[in-house]
């Protein structure tokens, strides 16, 4: 089955600077790439998502970009603020979803 | 997307009891799946629920210990049965957008066992 790996497990960054959380997947099968955020207390919420035939797509602050030779794909948060403290899941998915560990996200005001 | 919904929010059960959670969803969608979230940790799935058949459970999950229900297009149920402290867990539902494989998350179900 499908492996996915997440990086780092924890991330601390200063509001206004960048972060980056990147994952790796092993199924060459899989198509399908979705972020999500999950607030404590509550489910994951769907923020972003990219299809195996995109490289890159951006909404906003926030973009993700896939290298499906390489097998991986990121999150990228620009200027961040407090409320983008949560915990965020990559996953990949083909005919499942495959979710990744977890980012633990503090952002510092 | 619609919006989906659970029930209890959160409950604190006694070892040995069961307790099913109830999954609503505002349309009609075809495929629901009910996943547990250990603290701090990943998503794991549980199993899928199509509306008319019987539930497909993942390794390791068995319907004699998870029992789901998928009655219509709208509403799932996930029973957890003669719980123990180990099953204390986040139980989260979700639901896939048909050919888009999009899954939109319920706001889960936070269990405790004593």
């Amino acid at each position: 089955g499908e492996n996915v790996e997440q990086h780092p497990s924890t991330l601390s960054v200063q509001e206004g600077d960048s972060a980056v959380i990147k994952c790796t997947y092993s199924d060459s099968a899989s198509n399908y790439f979705p972020w999500y955020k999950q607030e404590l207390g509550k489910g994951p919420q769907l923020i972003i998502d990219i299809r195996s035939n995109v490289g890159e797509k951006k909404d906003q602050r926030i973009a993700v970009t896939l290298n499906k030779t390489a097998k991986h794909f990121s999150l990228h948060i620009t200027e961040t603020q407090p409320e983008d403290s949560a915990v965020y899941f990559c996953a990949a998915a083909g005919n499942q979803f495959y979710f990744g560990t977890g980012t633990s996200l503090t952002v510092i005001p | 997307s619609a919006v989906i919904s659970q029930k209890p929010s959160r409950d604190i059960c006694q070892r040995g009891t069961s307790l099913t959670i109830q999954c609503q969803v505002d349309s009609q969608v075809t495929m629901m799946f009910w996943y547990r979230q250990q603290p701090g940790q990943s998503l794991t799935l549980i199993a899928t629920a199509n509306q008319g058949s019987e539930a497909t459970y993942e390794s390791g999950f068995v319907i004699d210990k998870f029992p789901i229900s998928r009655p219509n297009l709208t509403f799932s149920t996930l029973t957890v049965s003669n719980m123990s402290p180990e099953d204390s867990s986040i139980y989260l539902c979700s639901y896939d957008r048909g050919a888009l494989n999009e899954q939109f998350f319920g706001p889960g179900t936070r269990l405790t066992v004593l």
